[in-house]
């Protein structure tokens, strides 16, 4: 069975600094990724995700995710964080699984950007 | 149409009680999958419908709960006799096939209180 790791429950950055999220994953075959952010309130918005090919992902709002399966790490970046990014962060990885996908997620990363 | 609506969005019970949570998947998915955020915790898989089977209940943690989904539409998720371990966010999501490279969208949620 797939499974995810995040390590860092909690991360501060100040405004205007990169950012990094690491994800290490778990899965014998070749593994669906995904980055996932929760607002306040807001359900989950999809961020990025990985199938194949290039293995450096563009997703929206400006962050990027770096397949690297040596590591079996896909982990989350972003140049300059606004405050609007404090959220919580989930990485995910996917299976199919009896003939439809099936999910697993890490356990969160909560951004807090400071001015 | 528009994106996944989930009701109530919060629901506040007293042990014992039995409380129905209901999704509205986005028009025309015929995937759609239950999920369990304790709080601090990843999101748990309770359950996948496609379209009103239910191939994969594996997720759901006791005989209390169950959940139904009427043709490609409405589902509802149904806790009995709740206990105050069942406290959480319920989160659906839906999908256009569940296929493996299709994406989840996520409604915002119910936040399940059991006093």
């Amino acid at each position: 069975a797939q499974s995810v790791t995040q390590p860092d429950i909690h991360i501060t950055v100040s405004e205007g600094a990169s950012l990094e999220l690491r994800c290490n994953y778990s899965y014998g075959a070749t593994p669906y990724l995904f980055w996932y952010v929760q607002s306040p309130g807001q359900g989950l918005q999809l961020l990025l995700k990985y199938f194949s090919g290039d293995t450096l992902v563009q997703g929206i709002k400006g962050f990027e995710a770096e397949f690297k399966r040596s590591q079996s790490s896909f982990n989350l970046r972003k140049p300059s964080v606004h405050w609007s990014d404090a959220a919580e962060y989930f990485c995910a990885v996917g299976a199919g699984s009896g003939g439809y996908q099936k999910v697993t997620f890490g356990t969160g990363t909560k951004l807090q950007v400071i001015p | 149409g528009a994106g996944v609506s989930q009701s109530p969005s919060n629901k506040v019970t007293e042990k014992g009680k039995d409380v129905e949570l209901r999704c509205d998947p986005i028009s025309g998915h015929t995937a759609l999958y239950w999920y369990r955020q304790r709080l601090g915790q990843g999101l748990e898989f309770l359950i996948y419908f496609q379209g009103n089977s239910a191939p994969d209940k594996s997720g759901l943690p006791s005989d209390r709960f169950s959940a139904e989904r009427t043709g490609e539409s409405v589902s509802t998720l149904t806790i009995q006799r709740t206990q105050q371990e069942d406290s959480a966010v319920y989160l659906c999501a839906s999908s256009y096939q569940g296929a493996f490279t299709d994406t989840q969208y996520f409604g915002p949620g119910t936040r399940l209180t059991v006093l």
